[in-house]
């Protein structure tokens, strides 16, 4: 069964630095594209970038190039998205979730709630 | 605003049949990319409900049906049931100059009335 399981809940304050992950299991790790999709509070999904662990290959949206960075560590199945310095906008749900082909995403996280506030 | 328009939200009684519109443009659905369409229920990940522009994954009821002409894509539902009642989102691929990659509708709600 296919599975990606998502870092818990966290709470920062603004110009703080976070990581969180993204575990996928049941499926080849470092042959399918790995995204990150962010929702804003009441808001709809966007598109933030991808990843394909199996050469790191890395494409961002130009609405978060330069923003965040996405990275992957095969040897544990992991995936991770991370800010440098947080800002309140970053409040946000984050979810991760593999791309088979096509730039269809088959299965996703369970999200991961990113709370900035001073 | 999103590359994709969708409607903020359509509604439909228990049994109704409803349509949800996915309108883009020439350098995404217009230039052949496929669309996909998940739905969210609240509180929860969103999930994969058509691929391909008309595909179900195993699992997906047939009332969920895809389709795709020129720039647009549209989702049926038909024989509306209560657990329905979501958000849905529409996707595809843009190969835009200025940043291609993966682009969302802005999600359309549905009340099952």
């Amino acid at each position: 069964e296919v599975q990606l399981v998502q870092s818990g809940a966290e709470v920062k304050k603004p110009g703080e630095s976070l990581k969180i992950s993204c575990k996928g299991s049941g499926y080849s790790f470092t042959s399918y594209w790995i995204g990150w999709v962010r929702q804003m509070p009441g808001k709809g999904l966007e598109w933030m970038g991808i990843i394909y662990p199996g050469d790191s290959d890395t494409r961002y949206s130009p609405s978060f190039q330069g923003q965040v960075t996405i990275s992957a560590d095969k040897s544990i199945s992991t995936a991770y998205l991370q800010w440098s310095s947080l800002k309140a906008s970053d409040t946000a749900m984050y979810y991760c979730a593999i791309s088979r082909g096509g730039w269809v995403f088959d299965y996703w996280g369970q999200g991961t709630l990113v709370t900035v506030s001073s | 605003q999103s590359v994709l328009t969708q409607p903020p939200s359509v509604s439909g009684a228990p049994g109704q049949r409803v349509t949800i519109s996915c309108t883009g443009s020439s350098s995404n659905i217009g230039a052949g990319y496929d669309v996909h369409w998940y739905q969210q229920l609240p509180g929860t990940a969103p999930k994969l409900l058509i691929y391909g522009n008309s595909n179900r994954p195993s699992g997906v009821p047939d009332r969920f049906s895809g389709s795709k002409s020129g720039t647009s894509a549209s989702l049926a539902i038909t024989g509306l049931q209560a657990e329905d009642e979501a958000d849905y989102y529409c996707q595809s691929y843009d190969s835009s100059l200025s940043g291609p990659g993966v682009v969302f509708g802005g999600g359309t709600k549905l009340t099952v009335l």
